[in-house]
């Protein structure tokens, strides 16, 4: 089986642009979740979807947003770029959701550089 | 509140070597997963091995290992062996089952560097 596919794997944009991710999980996979990553914060968690609807979300903006098609792919959007948002984003997809037991695989995830 | 802690930033293990990677949690939830991942540089995150809460005995995956200590809190992480390509950040994190999502909470990570 092929793993979780994130595109673009890098991205440059400027400050006050808005940038759109794209993540394709595991086939089968119905769960999507999306991680942000950087060296002050670490890993921190902002969305998680299933079946097209968000379960659970993260202490981020409203400028962070996100959505999940039929077919399970997700996207994430992020609208007017602060140089804070430069960042290795990682989407991860699980199987089922909703159950802590629940292993999630990650993608390679896209490293935003916002200038 | 939840939280992962590891409190070994930086690690170095001789090649073939053991180690151990420490992890605490502190939850109220009374059912949860504990995970470790590895993050070599190119940035993925590589699922390693798994132990829930409820679970009698500790998980072992191959050379990795789960020290599960319920009552103090600790999932420490046991890497027998060490091989150089062990070299990476090592990630503790938990979820909670009662919240019925699959968010995962992380730990700061612990680098670990394998000498030839």
């Amino acid at each position: 089986k092929a793993g979780v596919t994130q595109t673009p794997r890098y991205l440059i944009k400027t400050r006050g642009q808005q940038v759109t991710l794209s993540c394709s999980p595991i086939s089968g996979h119905r769960s999507v979740s999306w991680y942000q990553q950087t060296p002050g914060q670490g890993l921190q968690f902002l969305f998680e979807y299933f079946s097209e609807t968000q379960r659970n979300k993260g202490n981020f903006p409203g400028r962070f947003s996100g959505r999940q098609f039929s077919n399970s792919r997700s996207e994430m959007n992020v609208s007017t770029l602060e140089l804070g948002d430069s960042a290795l984003y990682l989407c991860a997809s699980s199987p089922i959701q909703g159950a802590g037991t629940d292993t999630q695989y990650f993608g390679p995830g896209t490293r935003l550089t916002v200038l | 509140a939840q939280k992962i802690t590891q409190t070994q930033p930086g690690m170095f293990v001789q090649e073939k070597e053991a180690v151990t990677l420490d992890c605490t949690y502190d939850t109220s939830d009374p059912s949860y997963g504990l995970f470790w991942y590895k993050q070599p540089s190119s940035g993925e995150m590589i699922f390693l091995i798994y132990q829930g809460s409820y679970d009698q005995q500790n998980a072992t995956e191959g050379r990795y290992s789960l020290n599960f200590q319920k009552a103090r809190k600790s999932a420490n992480l046991v890497i027998s062996a060490s091989q150089l390509g062990d070299s990476a950040m090592y990630f503790c994190a938990m979820s909670p089952l009662s919240s019925n999502t699959g968010k995962l909470i992380f730990g700061q990570g612990t680098t670990l560097q394998v000498k030839p």
